[in-house]
């Protein structure tokens, strides 16, 4: 597998659910990070998560991070339409690279 | 806000021509890079720049690509002699920082068709 696999590849919620998912990776990190793409449209940072920390929170999103795991898992509370979207994580290991996995599309159905 | 900035939006090109994709990154920023995204696929990087050269690149920008930071506001990637497996969206990002707070703010990209 690769540095930064998202899981579910897709996944399709009702409004008003929460959405999790999830995202791995195999080297250490400097950190991680989750990015947002609408369909076509470029990406938008959503959170920054340091290898030092273990959660954090912005607005309705939630991040874990679990390097003894090497996981981290975004969950996007109380979904709405307007959140359908692929969801990628995306790994600084320290230099000036970031790689990114393969995403999650997610659906919420209105 | 400020934001990153690309243009075109859309570049079409016969294979063998050369392009220059064109991004303005935030101001105070001083790390820039390039990624592309082939349609359904991941975003892969190519490039980071700081401190007007090369800081890594990947095993995908070989001979025929470069960057180039001609002014103090664009930062350039130039793509010699155009395949049609460069068909992809290229996206510039910039980040002020390098390190653990590496935040990258991305460009709305350039759509290159290559024919």
């Amino acid at each position: 597998s690769q540095q930064g696999e998202e899981d579910p590849q897709a996944l399709s919620i009702q409004e008003g659910e929460n959405a999790t998912m999830n995202c791995s990776y195999k080297t250490s990190i400097n950190n991680l990070q989750w990015y947002r793409q609408n369909s076509g449209r470029g990406l938008v940072h959503l959170i920054l998560i340091r290898s030092n920390e273990r959660e954090k929170h912005s607005g309705r999103l939630r991040v874990t991070l679990d390097t003894s795991k090497k996981s981290s898992s975004l969950l996007i509370t109380a979904s709405r339409a307007a959140d359908t979207a692929s969801y990628f994580c995306a790994t600084d290991t320290g230099g000036f690279k970031t790689i990114f996995g393969a995403g999650t599309r997610l659906f919420v159905k209105a | 806000e400020p934001e990153v900035t690309q243009t075109p939006s859309h570049q079409v090109t016969q294979m063998g021509q050369e392009v220059i994709l064109r991004c303005v990154p935030i101001s105070n920023h001083l790390y820039f890079y390039w990624y592309r995204q082939i349609l359904g696929q991941k975003v892969e990087f190519l490039v980071s720049f700081y401190n007007n050269e090369i800081s890594e690149k990947s095993e995908i920008f070989d001979d025929q690509f470069s960057v180039e930071r001609p002014d103090g506001s664009n930062f350039t990637l130039k793509i010699r002699s155009t395949k049609l497996e460069d068909s992809a969206m290229y996206f510039c990002a910039s980040s002020p920082f390098a390190g653990v707070d590496n935040e990258q703010f991305f460009g709305p990209g350039t759509r290159l068709t290559v024919l």
